[in-house]
């Protein structure tokens, strides 16, 4: 099962931009990238995913290298809500999994 | 209507009790899953239904169950647990069939100690 890389944790000011980045170098032709956030005390929840072109989306914008070997999430302007730990996440075309992988704990400073 | 509710927020129960956990959307989706969550630690994936089928079983003890009567319902059975099965369990839902890329929408989870 391909695997996901990522920063234990990171720091950012409030209102600036966060670029969170993960590696997934065994990533197949046919991976979805999903990322999700889980906020202390609550499920997760879905942020944004892509396949191979960048994405938009009210809460992030989702960055994908050429060889698709790594993203990027990207938060324009970090609020405290933003505090989560993220999951960069490959789903698999061929089953309906979802492999957490440790994720990176976003500190978020006023 | 986009939430998955969980049933109950908290359980304790001891190692010879039997109990449920339950997992309700009214979205339409036709995939459920079912996750196991320790502190600290990011979900593990338990069991996928599909279409009300069970289609993915990560090699999980028997003493969880999974039940899915109906497109909107599925229930974990729980048996004989041990004291390290206690974590969070999350259930979610997304739309239906494998490959299917489209997003997972969680629950909040039942919070499990088993004494």
């Amino acid at each position: 099962d391909a695997k996901t890389t990522q920063p234990n944790s990171m720091e950012s000011n409030e209102e600036e931009p966060v670029h969170l980045p993960c590696n997934h170098s065994t990533i197949s032709g046919t991976d979805y990238i999903h990322w999700y956030r889980q906020l202390p005390s609550q499920g997760p929840e879905y942020v944004i995913h892509g396949l191979t072109s960048n994405v938009n989306n009210r809460m992030a914008s989702l960055a994908i290298a050429e060889d698709r070997k790594s993203s990027t999430l990207i938060l324009h302007r970090a609020t405290l809500r933003d505090a989560a730990v993220y999951y960069c996440i490959l789903l698999s075309y061929n089953f309906n999994k979802f492999y957490f992988g440790s994720g990176t704990k976003l500190n978020v400073k006023p | 209507d986009t939430e998955v509710t969980q049933t109950p927020k908290h359980l304790v129960m001891g190692m010879t009790n039997k109990k449920s956990l339950k997992c309700e959307q009214h979205m339409g989706h036709r995939a459920m899953y079912w996750y196991k969550q320790k502190a600290k630690k990011p979900p593990e994936l338990m069991f996928v239904y599909s279409y009300e089928k069970l289609s993915i079983n990560e090699s999980v003890p028997s003493r969880f169950s999974p039940e899915c009567p109906n497109s909107s319902l599925l229930n974990l059975h729980l048996h004989a647990l041990q004291p390290e099965d206690s974590a969070l369990y999350l259930c979610a839902s997304s739309l239906p069939g494998q490959g299917s890329p489209y997003e997972q929408y969680f629950g909040p989870g039942t919070r499990l100690t088993v004494t």
